[in-house]
């Protein structure tokens, strides 16, 4: 069965950190772009950042460049985000995507984890 | 980079047929063939159901279509069923290796 599976959210503190994990399952984690796309109930969704299926290109959205790092290891089918600087705005569910491409994404996401969530409250 | 627009809501009767629109600029949905539509029930993860505006995977009905004109894109569900309700987000690749949501619309059949 193919399937994404996320784990390491949590509650944290403005100015915090936190990694969250994804692990993939059921197809060649390799050969596939991944992302990460968060969701907050009054924002929607939004595409938070992207790798090359290599994981030598990463992709920010401008709202988290700088905090954020992307990163994947392929030996163990694994997704990675850090997060940094954590503002009150990045509460979220972060969720783990599979890209149809194995370069750029251009958006076509066709699996889908369930997400982690991701809390920034003092 | 602002987010794509969609109306917040959309309803129809079983039966009928409705279009949901994606409205961004020529920097993204009016320069590039690559929208896809999503659909999302509550408590379930989006699932795709269009891709490069028209085209549509594997198993998804084909009551389910996409076209675009200039800066908007729309999805069209024809003969509704109960099913079709849920929440649908629209996606563009907007150059520099970004994509951009739209913030959804939720679909109501009467």
């Amino acid at each position: 069965e193919v399937q994404l599976l996320e784990s390491g959210g949590g509650l944290v503190q403005p100015g915090g950190s936190l990694r969250l994990s994804c692990v993939a399952s059921g197809f060649t984690f390799s050969s596939y772009a991944m992302s990460w796309v968060r969701q907050t109930p009054g924002k929607g969704l939004e595409w938070v950042s992207g790798i090359s299926s290599s994981g030598g290109s990463t992709y920010y959205a401008d709202s988290v460049k700088g905090r954020f790092t992307i990163s994947r290891d392929n030996s163990k089918n694994m997704l990675y985000l850090q997060l940094n600087s954590l503002r009150a705005e990045d509460t979220a569910v972060y969720s783990c995507v599979k890209d149809v491409r194995s370069s750029t994404s251009r958006g076509t996401f066709d699996i889908w984890g369930q997400g982690t969530m991701v809390t920034v409250s003092s | 980079q602002s987010a794509l627009t969609q109306p917040p809501s959309a309803s129809g009767s079983p039966g009928q047929s409705v279009t949901i629109s994606c409205t961004g600029t020529s920097s993204d949905v009016g320069g590039y063939n690559y929208v896809s539509w999503y659909q999302q029930h509550p408590g379930k993860a989006p699932k795709l159901m269009i891709y490069e505006v028209s085209k549509r995977p594997s198993g998804v009905p084909d009551r389910f279509s996409g076209s675009k004109s200039g800066n908007t894109a729309s999805l069209t569900v024809s003969g509704l069923q109960a099913e079709d309700e849920g929440d649908y987000y629209c996606t563009s690749y907007a150059g520099s290796n970004s994509v951009l949501f739209g913030g959804g619309t939720k679909l109501t059949v009467l």
